[in-house]
């Protein structure tokens, strides 16, 4: 199968600070990545996607990185807040499915 | 109103029971999915479908089967329920030709 990892599985931020959370994906024909935020309780929500063809994309408060040379991604939180305490999840799409990494949490700091 | 929705919230039952999962969703979307999240937090894809096309993921055992009697639909059947299948199962949907799936609040599966 497919295998999306993390670097990080828990990180710790002040709020306030900017947070970066990173993955590595397996498949290099993988033309589609998500991030997605899962709080405590709740299925995962959308954040922000990328497609293979851009290095950068960004949306309120969060960029994503694309580095296809060494398959990575990272995801970057602006000014971190409480509310973004949740697991954070890159997935990846080869094809028909999605494959998602452990996922990293985040706890940010008050 | 909820857009993808699962019942029950919360399953406790014996090993060698069968249980049924339901997943409804109100957005007129084409493919469905069920996913297994273990207690490390792994996400894994078991199933998608649409009307046309049912893609099993090959690890899933056989005890597992979808079901789905309308396109807004998509149940989850687990036959012999062991030990290794507690786990939280998550229902998502998404609308062909685009790629951002949603996520059902999730069945938290106990079995005893």
């Amino acid at each position: 199968g497919e295998s999306v990892g993390l670097h990080l599985p828990t990180l710790s931020v002040q709020e306030g600070d900017n947070s970066i959370i990173n993955c590595a994906y397996s498949n290099s024909a993988s033309d589609y990545f998500i991030w997605y935020k899962q709080e405590s309780g709740k299925g995962p929500q959308f954040i922000i996607d990328i497609r293979s063809n851009m290095d950068k994309r960004q949306g309120q408060r969060v960029t994503v990185l694309l580095n296809k040379t060494v398959k990575h991604l990272s995801l970057q939180i602006a000014a971190t807040q409480p509310g973004d305490s949740a697991v954070y999840f890159c997935a990846e799409n080869p094809g028909n499915q999605f494959y998602f990494g452990t996922g990293t949490s985040l706890t940010v700091i008050p | 109103d909820t857009a993808v929705s699962q019942t029950p919230k919360y399953l406790v039952t014996q090993m060698g029971n069968d249980k049924s999962i339901k997943c409804e969703q109100n957005l007129g979307h084409d493919t469905m999915y069920w996913y297994k999240q273990d207690s490390k937090k792994f996400l894994k894809i078991m199933f998608s479908y649409n009307n046309k096309e049912l893609i099993i993921n090959e690890t899933v055992p056989n005890r597992f089967s979808p079901k789905s009697p309308d396109k807004a639909h998509l149940n989850l059947h687990i036959n012999s329920l062991e030990l290794g299948d507690s786990a939280v199962y998550f229902c998502a949907s998404r609308r062909a030709g685009n790629y951002e799936q949603y996520f059902g609040p999730g069945t938290r599966l106990t079995v005893t």
